[in-house]
């Protein structure tokens, strides 16, 4: 049983659709990362949140971190064939717990 | 500066034979991890170090070794190899101060037959 669920498994959509990523747990977590992997290699992160409530951007991504602290999500405006991924959040309490990751497609 | 690097990339193992991975880092990082990547199963623990010296066992140790050979350098050992044990497997390294952000090499691939 994954510590953190993430949904959907898989998304595919078209290029300029917006899409949200969602990772929710039972626990609470000291701050929430999010990771983006690419085929043959290794995760690359995004981000990190700590505060409970807080919001991040990075260009068309926007993560925003629960205020309990127990889950986040990932939006994407306007997704480009270069946001595909596997994307991957992580929660930190004493150590780090990934969840199994959401394969995101984006078709040109 | 190149990061975290891992070798071989692929590997393919019978059953019962052994090997080590290879893993290190130039960022003078205190913590390093090793994990095992599964479709539909996220990253796992496998083993990890905290800083020079120590080991600690991750979600999955069973059937594996680590060695933490200098600040730079841990490895990851295979005793006796087992189709179980099919994976990709990923170094990370972490500062150890601050946040819980970890560097991830670029995984080897090894298939056990």
């Amino acid at each position: 049983t994954q510590l953190l669920e993430q949904s959907p498994q898989f998304l595919s959509i078209q290029e300029g659709e917006n899409l949200t990523v969602y990772c929710n747990s039972s626990s609470v977590f000291s701050s929430l990362q999010w990771y983006r992997q690419e085929p043959g290699e290794g995760p690359v992160l995004l981000v990190t949140v700590v505060t409970g409530g807080e919001v991040k951007k990075l260009k068309r991504l926007t993560f925003q971190f629960g205020d309990a602290r127990k889950d986040s999500s990932l939006h994407i405006t306007a997704a480009q064939p270069g946001d595909t991924g596997l994307y991957l959040c992580a929660g930190a309490s004493y150590k780090l717990s990934f969840g199994a990751g959401t394969t995101v497609t984006v078709r040109a | 500066n190149a990061g975290v690097t891992q070798t071989p990339k692929f590997q393919v193992l019978k059953t019962g034979q052994s090997m080590t991975l290879q893993c290190a880092q130039d960022m003078n990082h205190n913590s390093m991890y090793w994990y095992r990547q599964d479709p539909g199963m996220g990253l796992r623990l496998i083993y990890y170090s905290a800083s020079e010296g120590t080991t600690d066992k991750g979600e999955v140790p069973n059937g594996y070794n680590v060695s933490r050979l200098n600040k730079r350098e841990f490895s990851l050992r295979l005793e006796s190899a087992a189709p179980s044990q099919t994976s990709v497997y990923f170094c990370a390294s972490r500062s150890g101060t601050g946040g819980y952000e970890q560097y991830f090499g670029p995984g080897t691939r090894l298939t056990v037959t």
